[in-house]
C-alpha cells in the first residue's frame, strides 16, 4: 500500500505570496491532519480534517486554512506569506483520527520564505 | 495550557539503555503515542500506551502513569541507528481532541 504523499517537497517564496500544499492519505484512510515543523517551536498542530469537514484546529491565524476533498486528498493553503512561515509542513493519515488509530506521516513539504 | 515537556537532548552509549521521558499538564487524553523521527525524514510511529503499565515491543518499551502524569520510552540494545528525535504526543480531549505533541528529545548514540 503505497505511503502518505506530498507535493511539492520544497517551495521557494517571497514574503507577501500564497503557496499551496498537498496531500494524498493513505488509501482508505479518512483522517488528514496538517503539522508545521521548526526547529525552535518541535511540531505543531495547524488543524485535522475528516471526511471533509475540519474537525479541530491548532492556534494559529487565518492565513492559514485547509481542506479536504470526497477522496480524501487535502490541500492547506497559507496566504501573505511571513518569513516565520519558513518550517516543514508535514500532514498524516490516519483511518478513522481516533485516539487510538495510528497517524502516519508524509515526506513534508520544506517551505523557505524569503 | 496543555504541555508536554521533554528533555531537548540525550547520550547514550552503543548497546546501552536509555529512557526518555514525558511529563504532561493537561487534564485529560486518550493515551500517549511516540514517534521516532530521523534527520531529514518523517516522524514514524513507535507506540502506543492506552492504560497504565508497560507496553513492549521488541527493543521498545514505552510506559504511561496517569496518577503521576508522566510516561516514558525506553530504548535497549541501544543501536547507532537510534540516533534520532523522539516525540510523545497526546490526543487532548479537554481541548476539541486536538493532538499535542512534546518538544522532542534528540538522542545521540556513541560508539
Amino acid at each position: 500500500k503505497a505511503g502518505v504523499t506530498q507535493t511539492p517537497r520544497y517551495l521557494i517564496k517571497t514574503r507577501g505570496q500564497q503557496v499551496t500544499l498537498s496531500c494524498s492519505p493513505i488509501s482508505g484512510h479518512r483522517s488528514v491532519s496538517w503539522y508545521q515543523q521548526t526547529p525552535g517551536q518541535g511540531l505543531q498542530f495547524l488543524f485535522e480534517y475528516f471526511s471533509e469537514t475540519q474537525r479541530n484546529k491548532g492556534n494559529f491565524p487565518g492565513r492559514f486554512s485547509g481542506r479536504q476533498f470526497s477522496n480524501s486528498r487535502s490541500e492547506m493553503n497559507v496566504s501573505t506569506l511571513e518569513l516565520g512561515d519558513s518550517a516543514l509542513y508535514l500532514c498524516a493519515s490516519s483511518l478513522e483520527g481516533l485516539a487510538t488509530d495510528t497517524q502516519y506521516f508524509g515526506p513534508g513539504t520544506r517551505l523557505t520564505v524569503l | 495550557g496543555q504541555s508536554l515537556e521533554q528533555p531537548s537532548e540525550v547520550t547514550a552509549v552503543e548497546g546501552a539503555i536509555v529512557q526518555i521521558n514525558c511529563t504532561y499538564q493537561t487534564s485529560g487524553f486518550y493515551g500517549l503515542s511516540w514517534y521516532q523521527q530521523h534527520d531529514g525524514g518523517a516522524p514514524t510511529f513507535l507506540s502506543y500506551n492506552a492504560l497504565d503499565g508497560l507496553e513492549e515491543t521488541g527493543r521498545f518499551s514505552s510506559f504511561l502513569s496517569r496518577s503521576d502524569s508522566y510516561g516514558y520510552l525506553l530504548l535497549q540494545e541501544l543501536q547507532m541507528k537510534d540516533s534520532a528525535s523522539y516525540f510523545c504526543a497526546v490526543r487532548d480531549y479537554s481541548s476539541a481532541s486536538k493532538i499535542i505533541f512534546g518538544s522532542g528529545t534528540r538522542l545521540s548514540i556513541r560508539p
